[in-house]
């Protein structure tokens, strides 16, 4: 199995609704990014997070990195069309030393229906 | 406009072409690196530098190679490629290994070999 995972694979929601996507790992993080991807395109930055329990929002997007810093969830508020895409989560998994490696989860897919 | 531009963005090639594609970026960032995507095993890294002349293997650097003789280029050569090398490959960059900005992608090049 991945080290990182996300659920759900896939959503689809209907505009205006709320939806979380999480992303687990198998081993503590040291960083987690949240990324969003356009089918077919490039990553864009959301948001990263690095300390246990730290919540951060951009726009109708908020993430936060549960205490234990396992797990991170991504939460979108009233969804519009313009969120559809894959979100991918990525997480520095070691602690520091000279090169950090960063690992990405499989993404999920979102698809928000007007 | 702060970026990182890889070309082309559409390849197809035959079995043993040897093939180049170009990454830059023009944000002076000392940390770039090569992903490739595929479905249902998300982002893997295949090599990365963390300066000029310094480049390491990430998970999955058989039959690639790398060379950073600029800050601002970094380009991912097939010397032989093969079908399994078929895939969706992506260039980051990022100012240094932990600056809380994750990474700046590029738009992705589409290679298919046949």
């Amino acid at each position: 199995s991945q080290e990182l995972e996300q659920s759900p694979q896939s959503l689809i929601v209907q505009e205006g609704k709320n939806l979380t996507i999480n992303c687990t790992s198998s081993k503590t993080l040291y960083g987690l990014y949240w990324y969003k991807q356009k089918y077919g395109e490039g990553l864009i930055f959301l948001m990263m997070l690095q300390k246990g329990g730290e919540e951060k929002s951009h726009e109708k997007i908020t993430a936060k990195l549960d205490e234990k810093k396992q797990q991170s969830s991504l939460h979108i508020t009233a969804s519009q069309p313009s969120h559809a895409g894959i979100y991918l989560c990525g997480a520095d998994v070691t602690p520091k030393t000279s090169y950090d490696k960063v690992i990405f989860g499989p993404g999920t897919s979102l698809s928000v229906i007007p | 406009e702060a970026q990182v531009t890889q070309n082309p963005r559409y390849l197809i090639t035959v079995t043993g072409k040897k093939l180049t594609v170009t990454c830059s970026q023009n944000m002076n960032h000392e940390y770039m690196s090569w992903y490739r995507q595929d479905p249902g095993l998300g982002l893997r890294q295949i090599y990365y530098s963390m300066n000029v002349e310094v480049t390491d293997k990430g998970d999955v650097p058989e039959g690639y190679k790398v060379s950073r003789k600029e800050k601002r280029n970094f380009p991912l050569i097939l010397e032989s490629p093969s079908p399994n090398q078929t895939s969706l490959y992506f260039c980051a960059s990022s100012l240094s290994r932990r600056t809380g900005y994750g990474y700046t992608f590029g738009s992705g090049t589409r290679l298919t070999v046949v």
